[in-house]
């Protein structure tokens, strides 16, 4: 299994410009989630997805932040318009029902100009 | 707020040493568990500990568990250089898997 695969790995953007961060979850996970890290944060919990429909989506800062999951194998979080203060790593996780284990892609590194 | 704060933030010590970090908690919990991540890369689990166990091991890992004191500790024994990395304790939050996740301990062992 390829694990939880994101793309793009790095975004460089200017303020003002939609960003689309992309997720494929492990084959077979109906938990997804989409985490933010920053250093003056820490991981924070952005939204949850079971069975592609959102369960949780009280950690998305405000509403330039959306996230989609439109199949088992794909979801995205949107942010339009970017601010530079969006700049931080996010990471997307998938589990699977009656097993408590994440499993994190390798991130995408946002950068707002 | 994080569920679960470390301590301490930063830990260095020599190859063979082991390493201790603590995880403080809130509320009350059924599961604790600590993932690594090494730097640039996304966190990877390591090890679940249930609220009726009060200990468990792993490998060169062990964790406790105290929910009286609404604690865990990881202890890492006979260190090695590949095990520099961040660690984070992670508790259940909400409804499904959700985890909410500490600041984190910044573990650097030094050849």
């Amino acid at each position: 299994d390829a694990g939880v695969i994101q793309s793009p790995r790095h975004e460089v953007t200017e303020m003002g410009q939609e960003v689309t961060l992309r997720c494929k979850p492990i084959s077979g996970h109906n938990s997804l989630f989409w985490y933010r890290q920053t250093m003056m944060r820490g991981l924070e919990l952005l939204i949850y997805f079971n069975n592609n429909v959102p369960i949780d989506d009280s950690g998305m800062p405000e509403d330039r932040f959306s996230a989609k999951m439109p199949n088992a194998s794909f979801s995205t979080l949107k942010i339009q318009p970017s601010e530079p203060r969006d700049s931080a790593v996010y990471f997307c996780a998938s589990g699977s029902a009656g097993n408590e284990k994440l499993f994190f892609g390798s991130g995408t590194q946002l950068s707002v100009l | 707020s994080q569920q679960g704060e470390e301590d301490p933030q930063a830990l260095s010590i020599q190859e063979g040493e082991n390493a201790t970090m603590n995880c403080s908690y809130k509320t009350s919990i059924n599961n604790l568990q600590w993932y690594r991540q090494n730097s640039g890369r996304g966190l990877v689990h390591l090890i679940l500990i249930r609220s009726n166990e009060r200990e468990k091991h792993s490998g060169r890992l062990r964790v406790t568990l105290d929910t009286s004191k609404k604690s865990s500790s990881l202890l890492i024994t006979a260190s090695r250089a590949a095990d520099t990395a961040s660690y984070f304790c992670a508790t259940p939050r909400g409804a499904g898997n959700m985890l909410t996740f500490g600041g984190g301990t910044r573990l650097m062992v030094k050849p």
